[in-house]
């Protein structure tokens, strides 16, 4: 089955600064890849993802990049703010799409003031 | 439209107990999902449910039974709880791949 490793598993970045988060998967066949972000206490919630069909997909802030070759991907996030603090999913999904996501174990991000 | 709903919130059992978790969806997906969410483990599938009538195992399904009673409705349940069940359980439904969440049941077996 699909594995997915995500890192770091913390970040600690000032505020203003960029964040990056990175994701490696092992099934070729992975063809749909989401971020979520989720906080304390809270459900995750999408924030962007991309296709294997695109390289790079932005939304304001967060971009997503993908490398279908190395079988990575990661999430960018442009100028920090305080309420980006959370703890960050990436995820793969294989066999077409309706069968389940393959979660990374998550980065917990930290914006320092 | 409340997207995606569970019931309970928190839940404390004792081994051995059973109980059923509920999940609802009122945006007409396709595919429900059950996961559960352990510190440092992120989230591992339990069970799926591609369509209406139809479920499959996922990475973590001992220990669990599932039932896709209609479209909006995705149960999962415990027949005899263990400590190693203590986690919070998410119900996503989706349609083709993304998946929205619910709120979670944070559940302690003790």
């Amino acid at each position: 089955g699909e594995n997915v490793e995500q890192h770091p598993s913390t970040l600690s970045v000032q505020e203003g600064d960029s964040a990056v988060i990175k994701c490696t998967y092992s099934d070729s066949a992975s063809n749909y890849f989401p971020w979520y972000k989720q906080e304390l206490g809270k459900r995750p919630q999408l924030i962007i993802d991309i296709r294997s069909n695109v390289g790079e997909k932005k939304d304001q802030r967060i971009a997503v990049t993908l490398n279908k070759t190395a079988k990575h991907f990661s999430l960018h996030i442009t100028e920090t703010q305080p309420e980006d603090s959370a703890v960050y999913f990436c995820a793969a999904s294989s066999g077409g799409g309706a069968d389940g996501l393959t979660f990374g174990k998550g980065t917990h991000l930290i914006i320092q003031p | 439209n409340a997207g995606v709903t569970q019931t309970p919130k928190f839940q404390v059992l004792k081994t051995g107990q059973s109980m059923t978790l509920q999940c609802a969806q009122d945006m007409n997906h396709n595919s429900m999902y059950w996961y559960r969410q352990d510190p440092g483990m992120g989230l591992r599938l339990i069970y799926y449910s591609a369509s209406e009538g139809t479920t499959d195992k996922g990475e973590v399904p001992n220990g669990y039974n599932v039932s896709r009673l209609n479209k909006r409705e995705f149960s999962l349940r415990l027949e005899s709880a263990a400590p190693s069940q203590t986690s919070v359980y998410f119900c996503a439904s989706g349609l083709i791949d993304t998946q929205y969440f619910g709120p979670g049941t944070r559940l302690t077996v003790l």
